[in-house]
């Protein structure tokens, strides 16, 4: 299994350019997720999806979008980036959220600078 | 979820137990307490958890107090691959709001040679 995977590994935008990141599991799982990380700081959730084609906001989710056609795909879009998205993002996936079952599987993260 | 306090630094020598304690003074009866870790620059990985009774599993031991307001993560023979930063978490499953991790600071631990 290669667990979550996600593409690209790095990338620079100039502002205003758009991008797109791909999140990939094959565990099966019903829940995935997007964070982001800041440098010293902890990760901030900026959306969910709770099954295949359903998608809904976390704690940060301005100036992002996101798609979920597969169950084992989960995207993230930047329409116009800015200096401000620069950051860490990952991707996680969940079996569950019941209390007890919901430990969450990363992918190794894109590193993403907005000039 | 209930907030959680950690050292921010900790020193273990490589082959010895690494013994990382947690406060969680505020939780509730149904919140469980989760720990992972960050290895420099990669995604978090899962540890272990627990709701009242100890628990091991091949990567850790955790601890928790008969009251729940603390719990320690064991790693028996720590190794310089554990060098990370472990974060203790509570949580419970309480709709919306639930599928979201909130890491904290986190403590850091240097395993030395």
């Amino acid at each position: 299994n290669a667990g979550v995977t996600q593409t690209p590994k790095f990338r620079v935008l100039k502002t205003g350019q758009s991008m797109t990141l791909l999140c990939a599991q094959d565990m099966n799982h019903e829940y995935m997720y997007w964070y982001r990380q800041d440098p010293g700081m902890g990760l901030r959730l900026i959306h969910y999806s709770v099954g295949e084609g359903t998608t809904a906001k976390g704690e940060v989710p301005d100036g992002y979008n996101v798609s979920r056609l597969k169950k084992q795909n989960f995207l993230l879009g930047l329409e116009s980036a800015a200096p401000s998205q620069t950051s860490v993002y990952f991707c996680a996936s969940s079996y569950s959220v019941a209390s007890g079952q919901n430990e969450q599987f990363f992918g190794p993260g894109t590193r993403l600078t907005v000039l | 979820d209930a907030k959680t306090t950690q050292p921010p630094s900790m020193d273990c020598a490589e082959g010895r137990a690494a013994n990382l304690p947690c406060n969680h003074s505020t939780i509730s009866g149904n919140e469980y307490v989760y720990w992972y870790r960050q290895i420099h620059s990669q995604g978090p990985q899962y540890i272990i958890h627990g709701l009242k009774n100890n628990e091991t599993n091949e990567m850790a031991s955790l601890i928790i107090t008969e009251d729940r307001k603390s719990s320690t993560l064991i790693l028996p023979h720590a190794t310089l691959r554990d060098t990370a930063v472990y974060y203790c978490i509570v949580r419970a499953y309480s709709g919306a709001g639930s599928y979201q991790l909130t890491f904290g600071k986190g403590t850091k631990l240097s395993v030395i040679p």
